[in-house]
């Protein structure tokens, strides 16, 4: 069974030091990662996600295969990075007839200090 | 703007009073979803639909309705409602490409 684990439930760093959500996988096919941000009291938002490689507020994803890894990295975090930080999987298997749906870690709370 | 709308974002209900939570999307989206969240477990899928009459259960689908007859709208029907179903719930809409593209501003129920 697909599963994202985020060993991390709460993070803490402070202003200006690099920070690195963690993100593993379980899956038996060729994923697609995406991770997800939500700001307190917001709905969630997609931060990024593998295939298109970019750069969103500083944040970067880089999926290794090996590790079955999809860390979220930011250089120099900041306080308005303080935030619920969600990574999921799509969950596909189009030759075994399965879903397009999302499969989500449970999530590392993140909190920058001044 | 592109947007998927939820009402009520607050709900206090009694147990066993039948309710609904609509979503609505305006971005022509054929995918769309029901998810709860809950401290210490995350987001659990509830629902999802590919498209209009197509729906299929999620991770945690027991309790819960759905319905969808238009591709804007895709409500969450509880017809009984139960105390374990106190949660904040998010309704999410997107493509094939990106299914969860946009989420809702989430309904938080409190069932007594």
């Amino acid at each position: 069974a697909q599963r994202v684990t985020q060993p991390e439930k709460l993070l803490s760093v402070f202003k200006g030091a690099p920070v690195e959500l963690k993100c593993n996988y379980s899956y038996s096919g060729s994923p697609e990662l995406f991770w997800y941000v939500q700001y307190s009291r917001q709905r969630l938002q997609l931060l990024l996600r593998h295939i298109s490689r970019e750069s969103i507020k500083g944040f970067t994803a880089d999926l290794n295969k090996g590790e079955t890894s999809f860390h979220l990295k930011k250089p120099f975090a900041q306080e308005e990075d303080s935030a619920m930080y969600y990574c999921a999987l799509r969950d596909v298997h189009p030759a075994q007839g399965g879903s397009e749906k999302l499969v989500f870690g449970k999530g590392t709370k993140l909190t920058v200090n001044p | 703007e592109a947007q998927v709308t939820q009402n009520p974002r607050y709900l206090i209900t009694v147990t066993g009073k039948k309710l609904t939570v609509t979503c609505s999307q305006n971005m022509n989206h054929e995918y769309m979803s029901w998810y709860r969240q809950d401290p210490g477990l995350g987001l659990r899928q509830i629902y999802y639909s590919m498209n209009v009459e197509v729906t299929d259960k999620g991770d945690v689908p027991e309790g819960y309705k759905v319905s969808r007859k238009e591709k804007r709208n895709f409500p969450l029907i509880l017809e009984s409602p139960s105390p374990n179903q106190t949660s904040l719930y998010f309704c999410a809409s997107g493509d094939r490409l990106n299914t969860e593209a946009f989420f809702g501003q989430g309904t938080r129920l409190t069932v007594v």
